[in-house]
């Protein structure tokens, strides 16, 4: 699998576009880009994926570079509620998901 | 998404004790069911794998024989701690999924031994 850099934790002001960061330069080809999100007590909740292109659906949206080395986790309009730990992880279809430390995103009033 | 239900969300239990979790697929067939770890601030820990019918493959340096995992059905999964020890207390939490798609969480178990 290949390995991930996030920065270990962002601030964001409520209703500001929280862009969050992953370096996954070691990326295989068949190797989609997934992100989840743990907020503090819960299960991890899937969020978004996508293999090449830029992605958007009602939670967040997905820019994926085109050397697909880095990709970048776009929450339009964050909330107090979107708070939590952001989990950026490549994933060949089929296999299972393996989490690094990901990014502590604290969004402030 | 697929909803996941993991059962129950926080158990106490006594030293040397064994505790069952429950983990069910509401919503959809999970052909494949994954078991995780984690402790306070850290990130989760991949236990074990099954897939329905089959034995798990545990992870290197979980126990099998402390840690059993049922994939019996489909749409349920066990997770049994056995003889369950202080540093066993942590948050369990299962993860399901349906062929080579995006695997759903439940919402996970704290577990406390005393």
């Amino acid at each position: 699998d290949a390995k991930t850099t996030q920065p270990p934790s962002m601030d964001c002001a409520e209703g500001r576009a929280a862009n969050l960061p992953c370096n996954h330069s070691t990326i295989s080809g068949n190797e989609y880009v997934y992100w989840y999100r743990q907020i503090h007590s819960q299960g991890p909740q899937y969020i978004i994926h996508g293999l090449k292109n830029n992605e958007t659906n009602e939670m967040a949206s997905l820019i994926i570079t085109e050397d697909r080395k880095s990709s970048t986790l776009i929450l339009p309009h964050a909330t107090l509620r979107d708070t939590a730990v952001y989990y950026c992880i490549p994933r060949g279809a089929g296999n299972m998901l393996t989490f690094g430390g990901g990014t502590r995103l604290m969004v402030k009033p | 998404g697929a909803v996941v239900s993991q059962h129950p969300s926080w158990v106490i239990c006594k030293s040397g004790t064994s505790v069952k979790i429950e983990c069910r697929s509401l919503d959809f067939q999970a052909t494949t069911m994954f078991w995780y770890r984690q402790f306070p601030k850290q990130s989760l820990m991949l236990m074990a794998t099954s897939n329905e019918g089959s034995k798990a493959t545990y992870e290197q340096g979980v126990e099998k024989d402390k840690f059993l995992i049922n994939h019996a059905s489909l749409t349920l999964s066990t997770l049994t701690v056995t003889s369950a020890h202080p540093e066993d207390s942590s948050f369990y939490i299962c993860s399901a999924r349906s062929g080579a798609w995006e695997a759903f969480f439940g919402q996970g178990t704290r577990l406390t031994v005393v």
